[in-house]
């Protein structure tokens, strides 16, 4: 059955602390992606990833970096957080098809809810 | 650079019932989602409709594509309250040409 498995559901974290969002998946896609969703907004995209150590900006990249070290993880960070990233954060992925590009079905996380106080 | 964008916000029927939901979008697309979304979860992929396609079933839903009018919409037949969730068209788009997403349809079904 296909997984994407994100670190945590729900985190607490105090204005200016770093903070890592793990995701793993086991489908061996090439593509993996962060989103944040904020009510009224929709879903928003951070990062985009589409192999090992390769990443593109999506729409929201200000206040965030991203880490693929290995295919399966793909890591969002915070590098000083601040309350305007309270968000509920999604991560996916997908396989990389010619014809969809990076336009396919993607397959999501849970989410990590993330307060910033 | 909001792409696709889903009306009504918001719907409420009764179990049974058909509930349909609407999509419009603002540039050409090679293809189009529906993804779920129950309370506090993550999306979960319905079904994809590519361009050249004007109509396609899965199970209980139908999704139609007007790429003149550049719309879709959803049909969800004799519902269920199980079928209570955010319902989100999702669009290639935008600077980066990845998949954009509505702000989406909730959909709640009274049993």
């Amino acid at each position: 059955d296909v997984k994407v498995t994100q670190s945590s559901r729900y985190l607490v974290k105090r204005t200016g602390e770093k903070v890592f969002l793990e995701c793993v998946q086991d489908m061996d896609h090439e593509n993996m992606f962060w989103y944040r969703q904020d009510p009224g907004l929709g879903l928003r995209l951070i990062y985009f990833s589409y192999d090992v150590k390769m990443k593109e900006k999506g729409d929201i990249p200000e206040g965030y970096s991203v880490s693929r070290e290995k295919k399966e993880r793909f890591s969002l960070i915070l590098e000083s957080a601040s309350t305007n990233q309270t968000s509920m954060y999604l991560c996916a992925s997908s396989w990389l098809r010619s014809w969809y590009r990076a336009t396919g079905e993607l397959f999501f996380g849970e989410g990590s809810r993330l307060t910033v106080l | 650079s909001q792409q696709g964008e889903e009306d009504p916000q918001a719907l409420s029927i009764q179990e049974g019932e058909n509930a349909t939901m609407n999509c419009s979008y603002k540039t050409s697309i090679n293809n189009l989602q529906w993804y779920r979304q129950n309370s506090g979860r993550g999306l979960v992929h319905l079904i994809l409709i590519r361009s050249n396609e004007r109509e396609k079933h899965s199970g209980r839903l139908r999704v139609t594509l007007d790429t003149s009018k550049k719309s879709s919409s959803l049909l969800i037949t004799a519902s269920r309250a199980a079928d209570t969730a955010s319902y989100f068209c999702a669009t290639p788009g935008g600077a980066t040409n990845k998949l954009i997403f509505g702000t989406g349809t909730l959909l709640a079904v009274q049993p």
